[in-house]
């Protein structure tokens, strides 16, 4: 069965460093996202992307957060200059058409900020 | 208004029993609500999700019941057992406006031999 996959599986860094987190979410799907969850909080919304822009983004997506699609496969989440709040739990997801709402979860990057 | 409330935060329950979470939303234009099951150090598994043109739907043990006048649902868990203790979410969102989740806070479930 098709899964949406993650790297790496855990980071950890210093404090205004940058990171990047991929993944390579299902290959027909078309529709990506990045959310994150703080360790025991829910899960939030950080970015939907589509046709290689931005469709969405959530008041956490501030200047320091990017996304790109480098290639056809990779979907990249960027932090520019890391900061201790970021720990948490990043999760990608993917879905195959818009309307149906079905996402599709990597098993997450957990990123550790010093 | 986006928010999505869910209870309990922890639910304990005998081997066999049913499990009950509840969540409500205020939202009017959302139009998706899925339920979602995450063992920990995994990712959210989508469980079963609903629109708001049905009031039930059921997959094998589990159920949503919608309710769109009192913007609540629900999943029920029948004949639960060990293997689905986790942490369950319900989520929702718009068609309309990217289909981003809005997650509800998260039910701990533990179901006991």
């Amino acid at each position: 069965e098709p899964e949406v996959t993650q790297t790496p599986s855990h980071q950890v860094t210093q404090m205004g460093q940058e990171v990047i987190l991929r993944c390579v979410p299902i290959s027909n799907h078309l529709y990506f996202y990045w959310y994150r969850q703080i360790l025991g909080q829910k899960v939030e919304f950080l970015v939907s992307f589509y046709n290689n822009e931005i469709s969405e983004k959530s008041e956490i997506f501030d200047d320091q957060f990017s996304v790109e699609r480098p290639d056809g496969s990779n979907f990249t989440l960027k932090i520019r200059s890391t900061k201790l709040e970021d720990s948490a739990m990043y999760f990608c997801a993917s879905s195959e058409r818009d309307w149906d709402g079905t996402q599709y979860f990597g098993p997450g990057t957990r990123l550790l900020v010093l | 208004q986006q928010q999505v409330k869910q209870s309990p935060q922890s639910l304990i329950v005998q081997k066999g029993g049913i499990s009950i979470i509840n969540c409500a939303y205020e939202n009017t234009a959302f139009d998706y609500f899925p339920w979602y099951q995450q063992f920990p150090g995994k990712g959210p598994a989508l469980l079963i999700a609903i629109r708001p043109d049905v009031s039930e739907k059921k997959e094998g043990r589990f159920t949503i019941s919608f309710n769109k006048s009192a913007k609540q649902f629900s999943l029920h868990i029948m004949d639960s057992q060990p293997g689905d203790s986790a942490t369950y979410f319900c989520a929702a969102s718009n068609n309309n406006a990217g289909n981003m989740l809005t997650f509800g806070g998260g039910t701990r479930l533990m179901v006991k031999p």
